[in-house]
């Protein structure tokens, strides 16, 4: 069964504080993706990957970065986490060509307090 | 930016009921989807609809795209209860690199 992991399902860090996201994906795809999800906005895309050490900003990509050293891998860091950070973390990959969906990962809801 | 926009944002029939959500979206595509989530999970895919398409059946789902009107509407027949959830349409564009989702409908379905 093909999977995107997500590391955390919940986390919970202070105002300030270097925060980690990680996803893996089994499924050797090219491209990796992170998007935030709030109530009546949807999801929207912060950055995504479509290479290894490739990165590519999305529509909200302002106090996030993300790192691709491995095809697999595909972290997103929040670098000072601020309350309006607190927010639902998607990530998804797919094959960087058409006619293929996205595969998500179950979300990491985070909490900045 | 947000390319596709669902309507109505909510939805509640009753189990047995057809339920269809329409997704409207403002440029060109080279395909659109839908996907579900059920509350506070990822999201799954649910089907692919080409440019090149008008219309796809997957078991009771129904999806149907007019790229002339820029809208395309999924249609959920025989609904039941385990249908409650989320549903989001996205638009891709060729490498499939730099999809964009709607705000979604929240479907109830109720037994």
């Amino acid at each position: 069964d093909v999977k995107v992991t997500q590391s955390s399902r919940y986390l919970v860090k202070r105002t300030g504080e270097k925060v980690f996201l990680e996803c893996v994906q089994d499924m050797d795809h090219e491209n990796m993706f992170w998007y935030r999800q709030d109530p009546g906005l949807g999801l929207r895309l912060i950055y995504f990957s479509y290479d290894v050490k490739m990165k590519e900003k999305g529509d909200i990509p302002e106090g996030y970065s993300v790192s691709r050293e491995k095809k697999e891998r595909f972290s997103l860091i929040l670098e000072s986490a601020s309350t309006n950070q607190t927010s639902m973390y998607l990530c998804a990959s797919s094959f960087n060509r058409e006619g293929y969906g996205y595969t998500f990962g179950s979300g990491t809801r985070l909490t900045v307090v | 930016s947000q390319q596709g926009e669902e309507d109505p944002q909510a939805l509640s029939i009753q189990e047995g009921e057809n339920a269809t959500m329409n997704c409207s979206y403002k440029t060109s595509i080279n395909n659109l989807q839908w996907y579900r989530q059920n509350s506070g999970r990822g999201l799954v895919h649910l089907i692919l609809i080409r440019s090149n398409e008008r219309e796809k059946h997957s078991g009771r789902l129904r999806v149907t795209l007019d790229t002339s009107k820029k809208s395309s509407s999924l249609l959920i027949t025989a609904s039941r209860a385990a249908d409650t959830a989320s549903y989001f349409c996205a638009t891709a564009p060729y490498n499939n690199n730099d999809m964009r989702f709607g705000a979604g409908t929240r479907l109830t379905v109720k037994p």
